[in-house]
């Protein structure tokens, strides 16, 4: 089946733009999740969500970062007025449920903010 | 303090040859899952294989088999026979708390495992 898709896989943008990035989780899996990826690093947690409910955002750097998932899908993860700081590649993952807590990722999109 | 600790920034491993990745954690919970995930030059992080702390064997799938000693708090990945594709980074990472309470992963900061042919 169709795994976690990703898109843009890159993006390039100037300081202070603002940025949309995209998650399509596995079909019927409930649970999704952003993960930022610096370079040489490992992901760190960004936020959670439960279906369309956003539970835990308690690693989003600042308020300049915005997660939603309207209709339990589809997640966009949107980074306003972009920092150099922000360069660094997110990822999405999804797991069926909590309890079935194995999480799939998807490919990631690259941004670097010049 | 590090939750994951992987000491290992690089690994070369002769084609064919069996090759160990450590991994150790840190957790005062006693229901934890650990996981390793291989990442290529692609981007995609790809899950292998999941240990549970209360599962009493060591997981295994296919080439990839977890040494999970519990008391030193380690959870080692073992590659058998390895193959020029296993060429990746190749990150651990665990989930504190039991299935269905927590749901953040830790990582730690990879091994970048090099096969020689």
């Amino acid at each position: 089946g169709a795994g976690v898709s990703q898109s843009p896989r890159y993006k390039v943008a100037k300081r202070g733009q603002d940025v949309a990035l995209r998650c399509d989780p596995i079909s019927g899996h409930v649970s999704l999740f952003w993960y930022q990826q610096a370079l040489g690093q490992g992901p760190e947690f960004l936020t959670y969500f439960q279906n369309e409910a956003q539970l835990d955002k308690s690693g989003l750097p600042s308020d300049r970062f915005f997660a939603e998932r309207p209709e339990g899908s589809v997640s966009t993860l949107k980074i306003q007025r972009t920092q150099q700081e922000d360069s660094a590649v997110y990822l999405c993952a999804s797991s069926l449920d909590l309890v079935e807590d194995t999480q799939y990722f998807g490919p990631g999109t690259r941004l670097t903010v010049l | 303090a590090q939750k994951i600790t992987q000491t290992q920034p690089g690994m070369f491993v002769q084609e064919k040859e069996a090759v160990t990745l450590d991994c150790t954690y840190d957790t005062s919970d006693q229901s934890y899952g650990l996981f390793w995930y291989k990442q290529p030059s692609s981007g995609e992080m790809i899950f292998l294989i999941y240990q549970g702390s209360y599962d009493e064997q060591n997981a295994t799938e296919g080439r990839y088999s977890l040494n999970f000693q519990k008391a030193r708090k380690s959870a080692n990945l073992v590659i058998s026979a390895s193959q020029l594709g296993d060429s990746a980074m190749y990150f651990c990472a665990m989930r504190e708390g039991p299935g269905g309470s927590n749901y953040k992963l830790t990582f730690g900061k990879g091994t970048l495992l090099t096969v020689n042919p």
